[in-house]
């Protein structure tokens, strides 16, 4: 087994702060995701990386900047938080198998922003 | 393009009755379909998933999703339903990300089931 680590749990920040989430994996796993949750809507992929170093855009990438300098841990940056911007952000992880990325994906517990 | 519908936000039901959380999709390939979970105040899990073969498909807690491809279906069902099965569930389709080599994972919206003791 293995954990998904999100810190902080809770970020409270002010209009066009420049924000930063972490994500630790101990899975071992290749490719982790930042997805953000909103109330009433689905996740939305905002940046996944299939490896070290490699960074993918999802549908929801405008306003973030993401880093993945180690296999375990993957980071999130908003570039200018928005004012009244309130949403939960999650971070996951899952293993590459055979290029076909059908493997489930293991979430961590959130990190929870409020823009004041 | 692809998409993923949950057509029912909250679902309430009692205790002993038997669930079945609706999910449609939209993908011109073949799908890879997922249900995840989330708890109030947890994170997501997941339930189970559809590759390819038996259209049914049995999962963690009980819960079992069959697969139509003829209505582009990929139902939740479990009998009977507990108290402790009232959580948020997410029907999720893995698809080609713009038509190049990268997979990527659309969520439904959601429906919130409440099952009531």
């Amino acid at each position: 087994g293995g954990i998904i680590t999100q810190t902080p749990k809770f970020l409270i920040g002010q209009e066009g702060q420049k924000l930063t989430l972490k994500c630790q994996q101990n899975f071992n796993h290749d490719t982790m995701y930042w997805y953000r949750q909103d109330s009433g809507k689905g996740l939305r992929l905002i940046y996944y990386s299939i490896t070290e170093n490699d960074l993918q855009k999802g549908d929801l990438s405008e306003g973030y900047d993401a880093s993945r300098e180690k296999k375990s841990s993957f980071s999130l940056t908003v570039t200018s938080a928005q004012k009244n911007e309130m949403a939960v952000f999650l971070c996951a992880s899952s293993i590459e198998t055979g290029g076909v990325y059908y493997a489930e994906q293991f979430f961590g517990p959130g990190t929870r922003l409020t823009v004041l | 393009a692809q998409s993923v519908d949950q057509p029912d936000a909250h679902v309430t039901l009692s205790e002993g009755a038997s669930l079945e959380l609706r999910c449609s999709y939209s993908y011109s390939a073949a799908p890879y379909l997922f249900w995840y979970v989330q708890y109030p105040g947890q994170s997501l899990q997941f339930l189970l998933k559809y590759i390819t073969g038996d259209t049914v498909v049995k999962g963690t807690k009980g819960f079992e999703a069959e697969f139509r491809k003829s209505n582009s279906s990929f139902n939740l069902k479990k009998s009977p339903a507990h108290w402790s099965d009232s959580a948020k569930y997410f029907c999720a389709l893995e698809g080609l990300l713009f038509g190049g080599s990268n997979y990527k994972l659309t969520f439904g919206k959601g429906t919130l089931l409440t099952v009531t003791p």
